[in-house]
């Protein structure tokens, strides 16, 4: 167990809709990374917030958006949700997001859009 | 542009054998590797990382060397356990330290 918790742990939805997966870190983390995980392939990052600010943004499409809330949690919202978007989504955190910190994964969200 | 490849997709290994899992990358700004170890239904866990400093880090069964010049990094598990049958995912930070760069993952067996 990371101590890192996500919710939900499976949805399932509908072109078109949208979606809020939750993550909780880790006591005392203050940094969160979220990933997308597709079939077959490697951890694409999405996003950072360290402390309720936006640090650093990978390959995340404009339908989707991110925040971290004062009590450090985050969320990640998808919107217009298309075919292409079912995927694991796995939220990490880590003390402050430095260089040398590791990462402490969720056990993801996995999201099949129909 | 995938800077970080497993050309590897599956690997199989007998029990008490060798693994070698291997790792390449493009960006030479890349200063940190790092390799994570997953389950099914499980979220990747960390293994083993490398300064780009260092040519050479063990812990344990496992040992991770880098070669700069290659741009080439690889994992080595002696002796190799069944319950060492995951996917092994490369990955990368450059100096920024902020975004991590996964590669696609290599699917590990070991056979008892």
């Amino acid at each position: 167990d990371s101590g890192v918790t996500q919710t939900p742990k499976h949805l399932i939805t509908a072109t078109g809709q949208r979606v809020t997966l939750r993550c909780s870190p880790r006591s005392g983390d203050l940094s969160v990374y979220w990933y997308q995980q597709s079939l077959d392939q490697g951890l694409q990052f999405l996003i950072q917030y360290y402390n309720g600010e936006e640090r650093a943004k990978g390959n995340i499409l404009e339908r989707f958006s991110a925040q971290q809330f004062p009590d450090l949690h985050s969320e990640l919202n998808l919107s217009s949700l298309e075919l292409g978007d079912s995927a694991l989504y796995f939220c990490a955190s880590s003390v402050a997001g430095g260089l040398e910190e590791t990462q402490y994964f969720g056990p993801g969200t996995r999201l099949l859009v129909l | 542009d995938q800077q970080v490849k497993q050309n590897s997709p599956s690997l199989s290994v007998q029990e008490g054998r060798i693994s070698i899992l291997n790792c390449d990358y493009t960006n030479s700004m890349f200063d940190y590797f790092l390799w994570y170890k997953k389950y099914p239904a499980e979220g990747p866990t960390f293994l083993i990382s490398i300064s780009s400093i260092k040519d050479k880090n063990e812990d344990g069964r496992f040992t991770v060397f880098l070669n700069k010049s290659a741009k080439h990094l690889s994992l080595h598990i002696v002796p190799s356990q069944p319950g060492d049958s995951a996917v092994y995912f490369c990955a990368a930070k450059d100096t920024g330290g902020f975004k991590t760069i996964f590669g696609a993952g290599t699917r590990l067996f070991v056979k008892a």
